[in-house]
């Protein structure tokens, strides 16, 4: 079975674009969650989805904004970017259902967001 | 607030000795307890998981862990280290979410040396 595909792998943006991240959850999987990891604040939450609607959301600011699709795949998207927002962003897919303590979620190898 | 804390940002452990890296929480009730390793470039991998009943869990590569309850502790534990057990090594609490949702929690992480 496939793991949690996240494309691209490298992105260069500048201040001020916007930028849209994807991610391929493990086939059946229906919960997508997105983290971002930096040096200075660590891995923080950002939301979740599960059947196209957001179930979940950390404590980011409202340019930070996410989509489910029909089939599961999820899309994150941030405008205005800050130099701040550079970061690597991990996607997660889980089963989404069926009981807390068996929904173990898979990484995937994340999206390295630099912005100039 | 709930928390996760790894008090150590760096160890140096010689090939083939011992290793405990230490994890303490802060969470009103007992938490799922997990630790994930991040080798460079790459996402996190699930090492082990503690939901409930025997303290001492078993994980993948030959870790382990246990769980302390008075001290509010989780640490990861290897009897012989390898070289390529070099990564960075995140502890995280697991706090319930809409259903089936597991809302991850991460410590800072402790990146693991290993010398020759």
């Amino acid at each position: 079975k496939a793991g949690v595909t996240q494309t691209p792998r490298y992105l260069i943006k500048t201040r001020g674009q916007q930028v849209t991240l994807s991610c391929s959850p493990i086939s059946g999987h229906r919960s997508v969650s997105w983290y971002q990891q930096t040096p200075g604040q660590g891995l923080q939450f950002l939301f979740e989805y599960f059947s196209e609607t957001q179930r979940n959301k950390g404590n980011f600011p409202g340019r930070f904004s996410g989509r489910q699709f029909s089939n599961s795949r999820s899309e994150m998207n941030v405008s205005t970017l800050e130099l701040g927002d550079s970061a690597l962003y991990l996607c997660a897919s889980s089963l989404g259902s069926g009981g807390f303590s068996s929904n173990e979620q898979f990484f995937g190898p994340g999206t390295r967001l630099t912005v100039l | 607030a709930q928390s996760v804390t790894q008090p150590d940002i760096h160890i140096t452990v010689s090939e083939g000795a011992s290793l405990e890296l230490r994890c303490n929480y802060s969470y009103g009730a007992t938490p799922y307890l997990f630790w994930y390793v991040q080798s460079p470039g790459q996402g996190l991998q699930l090492l082990l998981k503690y939901f409930s009943g025997d303290t001492l869990v078993q994980g993948i590569k030959g870790f382990e862990a246990e769980f302390k309850r008075s001290q509010s502790s989780f640490n990861l534990r290897k009897p012989s280290v390898h070289w390529s057990d070099a990564a960075e090594y995140f502890c995280a609490v697991a706090l319930p979410g809409s259903t089936g949702f597991q809302k991850l929690v991460f410590g800072t992480g402790t990146r693991l040396l290993v010398s020759p």
